[in-house]
């Protein structure tokens, strides 16, 4: 019953590293989104995308990009890791015109 | 721009009590989409309940229930017979029903339910 997956569940990076994390979903959903998560600010949305090479800043885009060169893969990057950026990277993804969205399990990002 | 606020961080219940959790959000549109996500401690964020904003209806899913106020913009969910599992980070999210879906969340709320 896979639907929403993490490459990572834990991730362990040094500064200035190119971090990639990858999601992928088994549904068929065009839309696909990358939140991180801290404790006390919620889900901020990073980066949202609803096609295959479209994409839309979020809420805090800065030192991230994002790729989505097939419909199931949306990559979250960071292009020189640093330690504000230790998180929690949620993907989710939804099928347009549904309306809600499936999230896969997370990834704890940390940088050192 | 699109805001959800929850105004309560952390909440405690004992089991089998009734609690609600409150929500409020601020959006022009008219046709959009109102939800509660739960995330069990260390466990992958659920979709609990949705409410689409034609429908004048409260959704109802089992113990869990929502009150709609449209014209307030409040979302409040309702979660009767409290059990054990309910504990978790509870989320409220928005989401316009046309044009870009960007799917937007307030910041939670923890909630605790006590044996």
């Amino acid at each position: 019953d896979v639907k929403v997956t993490q490459s990572s569940r834990y991730l362990v990076k040094r500064t200035g590293e190119k971090v990639f994390l990858e999601c992928v979903q088994d549904m068929d959903h065009e839309n696909m989104f990358w939140y991180r998560q801290d404790p006390g600010l919620g889900l901020r949305l990073i980066y949202f995308s609803y096609d295959v090479k479209m994409k839309e800043k979020g809420d805090i885009p800065e030192g991230y990009s994002v790729s989505r060169e097939k419909k199931e893969r949306f990559s979250l990057i960071l292009e020189s890791a640093s330690t504000n950026q230790t998180s929690m990277y949620l993907c989710a993804s939804s099928l347009l015109g549904r309306g809600s969205a499936d999230f896969g399990p997370g990834t704890r990002l940390t940088v050192l | 721009a699109q805001t959800v606020t929850q105004s309560q961080p952390e909440m405690s219940v004992q089991e089998a009590e009734t609690v609600t959790l409150s929500c409020t959000y601020d959006t022009s549109e008219n046709n959009y989409y109102l939800f509660w996500y739960k995330q069990p401690p260390s466990r992958q964020m659920i979709l609990v309940i949705r409410q689409e904003a034609y429908k004048q209806q409260n959704a109802t899913e089992n113990r869990f229930s929502v009150n709609f106020q449209k014209a307030a913009k409040s979302f409040s969910l309702k979660i009767s017979d409290s059990q054990l599992g309910d504990t978790a980070m509870y989320f409220c999210a928005f989401m316009k029903h046309r044009g870009s879906e960007k799917l937007v969340f307030g910041k939670g709320m923890k909630l605790t339910v006590n044996p």
